[in-house]
């Protein structure tokens, strides 16, 4: 069974500081990764996908990396804004692949 | 083009009556995902349809069910409510490609609350 977990649980930052959120799974048998933000009482809005078979994806300000061998996936945010604070969930869709297990997420906090 | 639209937004429901969520995704899309999420226990995967059909089922009891139509607009049923079922019922829709499943774009969720 697919066990998403997400470090840390919570972050706060000032404003122009560069972060790292992690992710971590425990079957490396996946189909891809997907990074979300969710603004509270909201949908999810999706960020970054990024293939079994690719190491990153880029956009914008937001760089998601893969390491399918050793489980793990970094969301890295540079020159962070207040517009930045949301909670931020990976989500890992294995190769059944209709079914995508989602980390509980780590919830950002930029102050300016 | 138009994002996953999810409806009702809101919903008010008392124990044992039924509900039914609706989802329609993105045009093109033929594969729908449905999610419930509640603080305690984060995002769980109800189940997926494609071309109408059940391809992948979570862990839930078999008080929800759902369906897709020929238009690849989705249903879920909750029967007989409890007051656990309260949460936010996302659906996501992705688009199949050579390379198999797309990203998922969800709608803004149907917030469900049993009193």
């Amino acid at each position: 069974k697919q066990e998403v977990t997400q470090i840390p649980a919570a972050l706060s930052v000032p404003e122009g500081e560069n972060l790292v959120l992690n992710c971590s799974f425990t079957d490396s048998a996946i189909y891809n990764l997907q990074w979300f933000r969710q603004d509270p009482g909201k949908g999810l809005t999706s960020l970054l996908l990024i293939q079994s078979s690719q190491r990153e994806q880029t956009s914008g300000r937001l760089n998601a990396s893969l390491d399918k061998s050793s489980g793990r996936s970094t969301l890295y945010i540079a020159a962070s804004q207040p517009g930045d604070s949301a909670t931020y969930l990976c989500a890992v869709r294995g190769t059944n692949a209709g079914k995508s297990t989602f980390g509980d997420g780590t919830t950002l906090t930029v102050k300016p | 083009k138009a994002g996953v639209t999810q409806t009702p937004r809101y919903l008010i429901k008392t124990r044992g009556q039924q509900v039914t969520l609706s989802c329609s995704p993105i045009s093109g899309h033929r594969s729908v995902s449905w999610y419930q999420q509640t603080p305690g226990q984060g995002l769980q995967f109800l189940f997926e349809y494609f071309s109408e059909t059940q391809r992948n089922k979570g862990n839930f009891p078999g008080r929800f069910s759902g369906r897709q139509f020929s238009n690849s607009r989705s249903e879920m049923n909750v029967s007989t409510l409890e007051l656990g079922d309260s949460a936010l019922y996302l659906c996501a829709s992705s688009i199949y490609s050579g390379t198999g499943l797309g990203e998922q774009y969800f709608g803004p969720g149907t917030r469900l609350t049993v009193t």
